[in-house]
């Protein structure tokens, strides 16, 4: 996991707040995925970035939830009007010749 | 629908003894066959990786047999340890890992001391 950074590690949110969650690759890494797990649940494709373009949403639900990662600063997995059932750890994994995970933020909806 | 299959759910083992998870897949494009282990609290970091190339792949203790024609794979942990306790997912992948993972559900190991 080394190399990989997400923050903030854990996030707590009230029903209808807006969650955002930040992801910075490896350094020389253009590109990264946003995974979630569910508890007792394994990792679920959500988005697929490279710099200023989204290659792949199939895994994003349709509303409220977006991601970007721009040229500069971090890629931004976006939650608006969290519900409870968002409640879960959302993994980015930065893509070089293999994907490698950061340690995730673990966010709570209460 | 689950393209990947992993059993056991969990899984308790001696120190010392053989770990053995499996796991099915479906699409026979997959071409990237991970492991992950994942401690509580922490992403899931990469232990070993098999290609359908080859039928076998050891690294010190874990070895990943690979069944291209019944389209599974398994993970088998040799002289368990404790430090061994994690939960473990397979996963696959098309074009060489460099597209989007499917995980197993995961197995969660507990190695007694």
């Amino acid at each position: 996991n080394a190399g990989v950074m997400q923050n903030p590690r854990h996030l707590v949110r009230r029903r209808g707040q807006e969650a955002r969650l930040r992801c910075s690759p490896m350094k020389g890494h253009s590109h990264v995925y946003w995974y979630r797990q569910l508890p007792e649940e394994g990792l679920k494709f959500m988005v697929y970035l490279q710099k200023e373009n989204i290659i792949d949403e199939s895994g994003m639900p349709k509303e409220r939830f977006s991601a970007e990662f721009p040229k500069e600063g971090p890629s931004i997995l976006r939650i608006q009007q969290v519900v409870r059932g968002d409640s879960a750890a959302y993994f980015c994994a930065s893509q070089g010749q293999l994907p490698f995970f950061g340690p995730g933020t673990r966010l709570t909806v209460l | 629908q689950q393209q990947v299959k992993q059993s056991p759910q969990s899984l308790i083992v001696q120190k010392g003894g053989i770990s053995i998870i499996n796991c099915a897949y479906e699409n026979t494009a997959f071409d990237y066959f991970p492991w992950y282990q994942q401690f509580p609290g922490k992403g899931p970091a990469l232990l070993i990786a098999i290609r359908p190339d080859v039928s076998e792949k050891k690294e010190g203790r874990f070895t990943i047999s690979f069944n291209k024609s019944a389209k599974q794979f398994s993970l088998h942990i040799m002289d368990s340890q404790p430090g061994d306790s994690a939960t473990y997912f397979c996963a696959a992948s098309n074009q060489g890992g460099s597209e989007k993972l499917v995980f197993g559900k995961g197995t969660k190991l507990t190695v007694n001391p």
